[in-house]
């Protein structure tokens, strides 16, 4: 099984900051990747796809980079609806989820 | 505008059995593969598991084999998941999703709570 490992677990920022979020793969994905946005309450959001393809509707401040165990979701400037929980997925082998980032207001 | 709507779910005594559904309108069910995901309290989301456009394949993470089934319903563009023997560890918020892109989730439904306890 691959296994991804999101890092740092919490993130504590402001708006209008820049946000770096990392995954990394214990195997390599090739491209395939996703990232998910999750708030309380809700289903998680597909924010990228393929690393770096926006989902529809995606703002532009949201960005993916990375390929075969490293990779990257950056938030230009955080908005205050960005405080969330973050998710990477991989669908090269199987398909498994990383434990998730925590951006909180700080 | 794209619907994903969930029914099911509750409070189920260990070795118990409950039904999960979703009905979809706003993309073309039939087309899709469409998968079910949970996230256990305190943990990540999981892949349960997913199913064919037609039904014909059928795949599921491990630790339900043989226990959940998942199946759909394309006249009435509805996806099911029949949890049996729940266990104490299937406590979950599940949700149904579309799944694209060969294992990427979008279009996902509120989610129904999925308690096991006695």
């Amino acid at each position: 099984e691959i296994v991804l490992t999101q890092t740092p677990a919490t993130l504590s920022l402001s708006p209008g900051e820049r946000v770096t979020l990392s995954c990394r793969a214990s195997q390599s994905v090739n491209n395939h990747l996703a990232w998910y946005q999750q708030k309380p309450g809700q289903p998680p959001r597909l924010l990228m796809y393929d690393a770096s393809n926006r989902a529809t509707g995606i703002p532009a401040r949201f960005s993916g980079s990375g390929s075969g165990t490293d990779f990257t979701l950056t938030i230009s400037s955080l908005e205050p609806e960005d405080f969330a929980v973050y998710y990477c997925q991989q669908r090269s082998s199987w398909r498994t989820f990383g434990q998730g980032t925590k951006v909180e207001v700080k | 505008e794209v619907q994903v709507d969930q029914s099911g779910g509750g409070l189920v005594q260990p070795g118990g059995s409950l039904r999960l559904s979703c009905a979809v309108s706003g993309f073309t069910f039939t087309n899709n593969w469409m998968a079910w995901i949970r996230l256990a309290p305190g943990k990540g989301l999981e892949f349960v598991a997913n199913i064919q456009p037609s039904g014909g394949v059928k795949n599921y993470v491990g630790s339900v084999k043989g226990r959940f089934t998942i199946s759909r319903d394309n006249a009435k563009s509805s996806l099911f998941l029949q949890l049996d023997n729940l266990r104490a560890e299937d406590t979950a918020v599940y949700y149904c999703a579309r799944d694209f892109g060969g294992g990427y989730f979008e279009h996902w439904g509120q989610g129904m709570l999925v308690t096991v306890s006695s």
